[in-house]
């Protein structure tokens, strides 16, 4: 079955600097890759999303990237800010079934 | 457009207790989930569906059961409680395919 690596586990960033998490995925039949934002006693929250068949995707603040061949898709950050500070989760699915998630990432922007 | 909702919030068992935790949604979507959340971990499918009729196992299925007869609802069922299942439950929908998946608002579930 799908197995989702992510790292680092904790991050931590000075405000306005960049933020980078990267996962790893080993179906290569899984072909949508969500990120999700959960803050502390909250639901996960999808913050972008990436399908197998792009290779980027960006949302103001927020991108990801795709590689297919190594597996491997990355969440990008830029000019963070404190209400940034959550745990965010990549996942892994094939056709919306079977979602695996990655173990987290906690991420605190520091003033 | 409540979207997804779950009850109870909180809930206490003493192990071999059984209960149901429900689900529902009003967005008609297909697709409904279900996770646990143990501390400083990701998500865990426990069951999903891709219609009213039809469920299947996700990674840790063992001890709790399904049914969907219904598009809207989609109640997880805890037949002895143990210890090892408190968690944080969580319910979601999709409308299929790759598409945003929505989660509700979870229930914490503590077994003694």
């Amino acid at each position: 079955g799908e197995n989702v690596e992510q790292h680092p586990s904790t991050l931590s960033v000075q405000e306005g600097d960049s933020a980078v998490i990267k996962c790893t995925y080993s179906d290569s039949a899984s072909n949508y890759f969500p990120w999700y934002k959960q803050e502390l006693g909250k639901r996960p929250q999808l913050i972008i999303d990436i399908r197998s068949n792009v290779g980027e995707k960006k949302d103001q603040r927020i991108a990801v990237t795709l590689n297919k061949t190594a597996k491997h898709f990355s969440l990008h950050i830029t000019e963070t800010q404190p209400e940034d500070s959550a745990v965010y989760f990549c996942a892994a699915s094939s056709y919306g079934q079977n979602f695996v998630f990655g173990p987290g990432t906690r991420l605190s922007v520091l003033p | 457009n409540a979207g997804v909702t779950q009850t109870p919030k909180f809930q206490v068992l003493k192990t071999g207790q059984s209960m149901t935790l429900q689900c529902a949604q009003d967005m008609n979507h297909e697709y409904m989930s279900w996770y646990r959340q143990d501390p400083g971990m990701g998500l865990r499918l426990i069951h999903y569906s891709v219609g009213a009729g039809i469920t299947d196992q996700g990674e840790v299925p063992n001890g709790y059961n399904v049914s969907r007869s219904t598009t809207e609802d989609f109640p997880l069922r805890l037949l002895s409680a143990a210890p090892s299942q408190t968690s944080v439950y969580f319910c979601a929908s999709l409308a299929g395919g790759n598409n945003e998946q929505f989660f509700g608002p979870g229930t914490r579930l503590t077994v003694l």
